[in-house]
């Protein structure tokens, strides 16, 4: 099955500053790919997502890119603002196969003012 | 866009009794559920995956007898902790997948249960 590493665990940037985690996934199968943030005691919240047809997606101070061959997925996150301090996910799935979504271990993310 | 309400949000309970967690899919029809268990500092992990009117598929080392999954409906799922133990406690997660007018290419996320076992 599909197993999803994320790194790192936690990550400490300043205001301002830009914040990259990262995912490797093992299913060559998986064809979608979405990142999560989670504050503490909420479920997971949707913040960006991408498919297997595309390299590269953005919105606003959010973007993922996604390498196929390499199997590996990045969250990047410009001008870091303390309100994003938070847990985020990656995590993948086969969807159009009706598929599990399987996360990462999570990277606990402070940005200070 | 897709709602998922999970209800109820946090919940104590003695041990040795069982409780019921719903999620209900508001505005889209529910095919599959999914539920995850979350420990404290920990990553979401599946518990089981359920398709409209089927019996739930169980993650390996996840007991069926003790987590009873129902989705006899296309708006509502449930997750029964039967005979809870301390153990138990946790946080506990539903996501959808489905069909209609509202429903996103993805998962929908209930915002989570909370169990406590005494």
């Amino acid at each position: 099955g599909e197993n999803v590493e994320q790194h790192p665990s936690t990550l400490s940037v300043q205001e301002g500053d830009s914040a990259v985690i990262k995912c490797t996934y093992s299913d060559s199968a998986s064809n979608y790919f979405p990142w999560y943030k989670q504050e503490l005691g909420k479920g997971p919240q949707l913040i960006i997502d991408i498919r297997s047809n595309v390299g590269e997606k953005k919105d606003q101070r959010i973007a993922v890119t996604l390498n196929k061959t390499a199997k590996h997925f990045s969250l990047h996150i410009t001008e870091t603002q303390p309100e994003d301090s938070a847990v985020y996910f990656c995590a993948a799935s086969t969807y159009n196969q009706g598929g599990k979504l399987i996360f990462g271990q999570g990277t606990e993310l402070s940005v200070k003012p | 866009g897709a709602v998922v309400s999970q209800h109820p949000s946090w919940v104590i309970c003695k041990s040795g009794t069982s409780v019921k967690i719903e999620c209900r899919s508001l505005d889209f029809q529910a095919t599959t559920m999914f539920w995850y268990r979350q420990f404290p500092k920990q990553s979401l992990m599946l518990m089981a995956t359920s398709n409209e009117g089927s019996k739930a598929t169980y993650e390996q080392g996840v007991e069926k007898d003790k987590f009873l999954i129902n989705h006899a409906s296309l708006t509502l799922s449930t997750l029964t902790v039967t005979s809870a133990h301390p153990e138990d406690s946790s946080f506990y997660i539903c996501s959808a997948t489905g069909t209609g007018s509202s429903s996103n290419y993805g998962y929908t996320f209930g915002s989570g249960t909370r169990l406590t076992v005494v």
